[in-house]
């Protein structure tokens, strides 16, 4: 059971800007940095953003990242097909002790 | 090149056992704390433990306590999952995953748990 809440879905039409939200408690992201995973059909998922609002080399700056208190946001702007993907946020819960991922946004691109 | 592979998945009856190993390859294995992550068919991603580079830290995921254990060959570069008592509900793709953020993750092996 997820304990990061995310949005089922997001949509945008090539060129636009999409946000993704990550709703947590005080013991997940309140406490912990967050990171998020991208993931396409029947692949491995891949870091896309960690440490709140790092990208990993090769993540192109089209992604970023954000987090205020329990709620973290990862935006994706100048939308292309290639980002249609599942993407995860995720971070430690000191109470769970434990890493736990949000339930997932499948992001379609119109 | 960094490279994580998944191998001991299959179809397995409730109650048995199964072991999943995960061989990693291009870097200092011996350094990084390292993932076990699954994924149910049609499901989200799903955290399952942890192990700390040197093993003397272990973290389950409530779902697995007391039925799988995780444990590491630094001399061997392997990590592996030992699953337990397994049920229809621990049939998933199970990633390893290495590093404190999950930066590298291998391709997945698939556990099917059924009569």
């Amino acid at each position: 059971q997820s304990v990061l809440t995310q949005p089922p879905s997001a949509s945008g039409t090539p060129g636009q800007r999409v946000t993704i939200s990550c709703s947590g408690s005080s013991s997940n992201i309140g406490s912990n940095t967050v990171n998020w995973y991208q993931q396409f059909p029947g692949t491995a998922p891949k870091l896309l953003i960690y440490a709140n609002k790092q990208r990993p080399s090769g993540v192109p700056d089209r992604f970023s990242a954000s987090k205020s208190g329990t709620s973290a946001s990862l935006a994706i702007s100048g939308l292309q097909s290639d980002d249609e993907a599942d993407y995860y946020c995720a971070a430690w819960d000191d109470s769970l002790n434990g890493h736990v991922f949000g339930t997932g946004t499948k992001v379609t691109v119109l | 090149q960094v490279q994580l592979v998944e191998s001991g998945g299959g179809v397995v009856q409730p109650g048995r056992s199964l072991r999943l190993s995960c061989a990693a390859s291009g870097f200092t294995f011996s350094s990084y704390s390292m993932h076990w992550v699954r994924q149910a068919p049609g499901k989200g991603l799903e955290w399952v433990a942890l192990i700390s580079f040197d093993g003397s830290y272990k973290y389950f995921a409530d779902s697995v306590k007391g039925r799988f254990t995780i444990s590491r060959d630094n001399s061997k570069n392997r990590l592996d999952l030992q699953m337990n008592s397994l049920t229809a509900e621990d049939t998933a793709v199970y990633y390893c995953a290495s590093g404190t953020n999950m930066d590298v993750w291998g391709k997945g092996t698939t556990v099917t748990v059924s009569s």
